[in-house]
């Protein structure tokens, strides 16, 4: 069984550019979360959808992240513009149903200049 | 307000013997604890789950106790292994909630 695909793996910009993370849950799992782990710290929850449908985005910064689930399989996360502060490794996790112990993928590091 | 707090950034252990990972937890209404193991440049990996409803958990070497009174749980690991080195998180979720907060994770490195 295929894991949870994330990509690109690493990713350094400059402030204020755009950038945008790409995951590919496990096939069948309904849902989905994107969390952003700081440095010596754990994962933090920024988004959590049920198939096609954000039903937790409260800890997402909305002035400058998005995200996507279209047609409730892939999801992407965007930041724009970045800023020195998002620096971090970006997780994607999926699971069958919320509440259970969750998939994660690799993550996205990413590194703002 | 850190409310799962791992006061314990890392942890060495000589292989064969027992790891004991702590966690606390400020808020009562927490009702599902998870673990997970992640390496590095991996994502993290479930381990094992205990509900507020037990005092304890067991699968293979891997044993996790609650003490509700106390807020306190821990992982224990028996016997311990090299393959074991890793940061250790604890997750606590809230009765009602799907959202898991995490500790700041425990780095625990077993000696050969």
């Amino acid at each position: 069984e295929a894991g949870v695909v994330q990509s690109p793996r690493y990713k350094i910009i400059e402030k204020k550019q755009p950038v945008a993370f790409w995951c590919n849950p496990i096939s069948g799992h309904n849902t989905l979360y994107w969390y952003r782990q700081n440095l010596g710290q754990g994962p933090e929850l920024l988004i959590r959808y049920e198939n096609e449908e954000a039903v937790d985005d409260s800890q997402l910064p909305k002035d400058r992240f998005s995200a996507e689930r279209l047609k409730g399989v892939d999801s992407t996360l965007k930041i724009q513009p970045a800023e020195l502060g998002d620096s971090a490794v970006y997780l994607c996790a999926s699971s069958v149903e919320a509440g259970q112990s969750g998939f994660f993928g690799p993550g996205t590091r990413l590194t703002v200049l | 307000d850190q409310q799962v707090k791992q006061n314990s950034p890392s942890l060495s252990v000589q292989e064969g013997r027992i790891s004991i990972l702590n966690c606390d937890y400020t808020n009562s209404m927490f009702d599902y604890f998870l673990w997970y193991k992640k390496y590095p440049a991996e994502g993290p990996t479930f381990l094992i789950s205990i509900s507020s409803i037990k005092d304890k958990n067991e699968d293979g070497r891997f044993t996790v106790f609650l003490n509700k009174s106390a807020k306190h749980l821990s992982l224990h690991i028996v016997p311990s292994q090299p393959g074991d080195s890793a940061v250790y998180f604890c997750a606590a979720r809230t009765s009602g909630t799907y959202k898991y907060i995490f500790g700041t994770g425990t780095r625990l490195k077993v000696l050969a």
